[in-house]
């Protein structure tokens, strides 16, 4: 089965630029979306297709994916920002697969 | 604005049943293959099944098939999840989402119901 590989948490200042990376084999050759989820809340579609945005999503928000990392990128981090974040891909076996979240935390 | 709105959640005893369901308003539903996505208590996001728009195909995670049946009414704007069998390991909020258009993202996602088998 795919593995979607990221880190439990992330920490960052205010204004600084926060990076979550998902790990898996190959994972360039297939497309990346990212979800934002807060507390209580349902998940927001922050990227899809590695890098592009949704109407109205901030362009601090950036992904980037090659080799066996893909990465979303934070600029300018805001109070507003933390939250768990998800990558997803669909792999032709498994289909939709997740990755275990990522929590960021604003210091 | 597009809004998808989930029922049918509540408690059940293991092996029971439960249907969901997924109203859709401010889209043009059948254009959309539509899934539902689960989050147990704490945990992370698991996708549980597709449809395409049609209705015609679905698909299901490894953890659901031959429980649980997708279904949609495009006449009514509404999508369907039918649970049988449940186990406590199916405990988790529900949510549905449409797939963004021409890829496999998630894109709007309904505010979710929770299915609780205890």
């Amino acid at each position: 089965s795919y593995v979607l590989t990221q880190p439990p948490s992330v920490s960052v200042a205010p204004g600084q630029t926060a990076r979550i990376t998902c790990g898996g084999n190959n994972i360039g050759t297939k497309s990346v979306h990212w979800y934002q989820q807060k507390p209580g809340q349902a998940p927001v579609l922050v990227v899809y297709d590695d890098s592009d945005r949704p109407p109205g999503l901030p362009e601090r928000l950036s992904g980037s994916n090659s080799g066996n990392t893909a990465t979303l990128s934070i600029n300018r981090v805001e109070a507003g920002d933390e939250a768990d974040y998800y990558c997803q891909v669909w792999d032709v076996n498994d289909l939709h697969v997740f990755g275990s979240g990522t929590k960021v935390t604003v210091l | 604005e597009v809004q998808l709105l989930e029922s049918g959640g509540g408690l059940v005893q293991p092996g029971g049943s439960l249907r969901l369901s997924c109203a859709a308003y401010g889209m043009t539903f059948g254009s959309y293959a539509m899934s539902w996505v689960r989050q147990a208590p704490g945990e992370g996001l698991e996708w549980v099944s597709d449809v395409s728009g049609s209705g015609d195909s679905t698909y299901y995670a490894d953890s659901v098939k031959g429980r649980f049946t997708i279904s949609r009414d495009n006449s009514k704007n509404i999508l369907y999840l039918q649970m049988n069998s449940l186990r406590a390991d199916d405990t988790a909020v529900y949510y549905c989402a449409n797939l963004y258009f021409g890829t496999h993202a998630f894109d709007i996602w309904g505010q979710g119901t929770m299915v609780t088998v205890s």
